[in-house]
């Protein structure tokens, strides 16, 4: 596609619930970022697809939040028993392989809004 | 870890004048990028700076990187209301393919 697109754009959830984030990242681009800011803060990283090697997932805050992307495309970001704490935009992103160390731009889609209530 | 810090947090100036926000980060870096976020949008890549480069300049934009400090600026000049937006800075974390960003320098111009 032309650009990186997300959805959903918004959605609210009640707390307890389990979501699916998903994103659908430039063609051709290998490697994807998934980050989350808070109202008013900065991009906390959560996790990095770089092609076929295993996903840096260092930035995950819990065993609740999970992520795969199938067939080296479309990613899916997984919160499993919301918390309200869990309320932020999530972004994705994505560059050509190998990303930010080669100086690669990324491209970030226009985020998913998540509320817990 | 905490990879980039801007200063200040906030900035408001008036149309016309120039705007520097800063960035400092930790570990050695082969470029350092920043991004721009209007309120409520994703980000987009204003300039990157690699890092055998000390100046670089796009349109009112110029970007300095000095690696001895582990600090970079970004200067606008000739500041619009249009510039009124949250700049962020990027690197690579331990050189490798992940980019962390700092927290932002919020931009506010008033015309």
């Amino acid at each position: 596609g032309a650009g990186v697109s997300q959805s959903p754009s918004n959605k609210v959830t009640e707390k307890g619930k389990d979501v699916e984030l998903r994103c659908d990242p430039i063609s051709g681009h290998t490697a994807l970022y998934w980050y989350r800011q808070s109202l008013g803060q900065g991009l906390e990283f959560l996790i990095y697809f770089q092609g076929n090697s295993a996903p840096d997932k260092s930035g995950l805050p819990s065993d609740r939040f999970s992520a795969e992307r199938t067939g080296g495309s479309v990613s899916t970001l997984t919160i499993q028993r919301t918390q309200q704490e869990d309320s932020a935009v999530y972004l994705c992103a994505s560059s050509s392989f190998p990303g930010g160390d080669s100086g690669n731009t990324i491209y970030f889609g226009e985020g998913s809004w998540l509320t817990v209530v | 870890s905490q990879q980039g810090e801007e200063d200040p947090q906030a900035l408001s100036i008036q149309e016309g004048e120039n705007a520097t926000m800063n960035c400092s980060y930790k570990t050695s870096i082969n470029n350092l990028q920043w991004y721009r976020q209007n309120s409520g949008r994703g980000l987009v890549h204003l300039i990157l700076i690699r890092s055998n480069e000390r100046e670089k300049h796009s349109g009112r934009l110029r970007v300095t990187l000095d690696t001895s400090k582990k600090s970079s600026s970004l200067l606008i000049t000739a500041s619009r209301a249009a510039d009124t937006a949250s700049y962020f800075c990027a690197t690579p974390y331990n050189q490798g393919g992940k980019l962390i960003f700092g927290q932002g320098t919020e931009l506010s111009v008033k015309p």
